[in-house]
């Protein structure tokens, strides 16, 4: 089985601009989970999702930072104006109904110039 | 006082040493715990959940003090392949069937030969 999918793997953007990036989760997975890696703040969760429905956004660091998940099996989060603090590793984790394992993908690496 | 807090190492180990790291959480609610591995530029991975009784796999044992909050994780016989930042985890309950994994910064391990 392929597990959690994310694209793209390495973004570098210029400050201001738009960055989307996209999460496809496991297969017949209920819950999705945005997450931002730094060295200074460690793996902080942004956002999830149960049956594509944002349950806790309060990780969300400011309206700049948007997430969706139209379906089951994708989702966005969307950066609108980008920063350079905006720089990290941003991963997507998926996770079946009444398990607590949780499934990351490869993380895209965001570069904000 | 932060949620989960670890020693962020580095622990430089010969091979074949045993290695402990320690993990303290400061809810009280908290439900379940886990460890996690982080291999350089790569995603988490569950290692291990984290039993009140005490559980082993392998060379890895785990164990919980509730009274304490606090969790270890003992690697005996290190390999040089046990090189990696091991993340503590904490899964709380934060109501209307809203669970959330909250990470520490991890602790680097570095087996040396």
């Amino acid at each position: 089985d392929a597990g959690v999918i994310q694209s793209p793997r390495h973004e570098v953007t210029e400050m201001g601009q738009e960055v989307t990036l996209r999460c496809k989760p496991i297969s017949g997975h209920d819950y999705l989970f945005w997450y931002r890696q730094t060295m200074m703040r460690g793996l902080e969760l942004l956002i999830y999702f149960n049956n594509n429905v944002p349950i806790d956004d309060s990780g969300m660091p400011e309206d700049r930072f948007s997430a969706k998940m139209p379906n089951a099996s994708f989702s966005t989060l969307k950066i609108q104006p980008s920063e350079p603090r905006d720089s990290a590793v941003y991963f997507c984790a998926s996770s079946g109904a009444g398990s607590d394992t949780q499934y990351f993908g490869p993380g895209t690496r965001l570069t904000v110039l | 006082r932060k949620e989960v807090e670890q020693d962020p190492g580095p622990f430089n180990v010969p091979e074949g040493a045993t290695v402990a790291f320690n993990c303290t959480y400061s809810n009280s609610a908290s439900q379940s715990f886990f460890w996690y591995r982080q291999d350089c530029r790569k995603e988490p991975k569950l290692l291990m959940s984290v039993y009140s009784s005490g559980n082993e796999d392998g060379r890895f044992t785990a164990q919980l003090n509730r009274a304490s909050q606090y969790i270890s994780l003992l690697i005996r016989d290190s390999k040089l392949s046990d090189s990696a930042t091991y993340l503590c985890v904490v899964d709380t309950y934060s109501g209307a069937g809203s669970y959330q994994l909250t990470f520490g910064k991890g602790t680097k391990l570095s087996v040396i030969p």
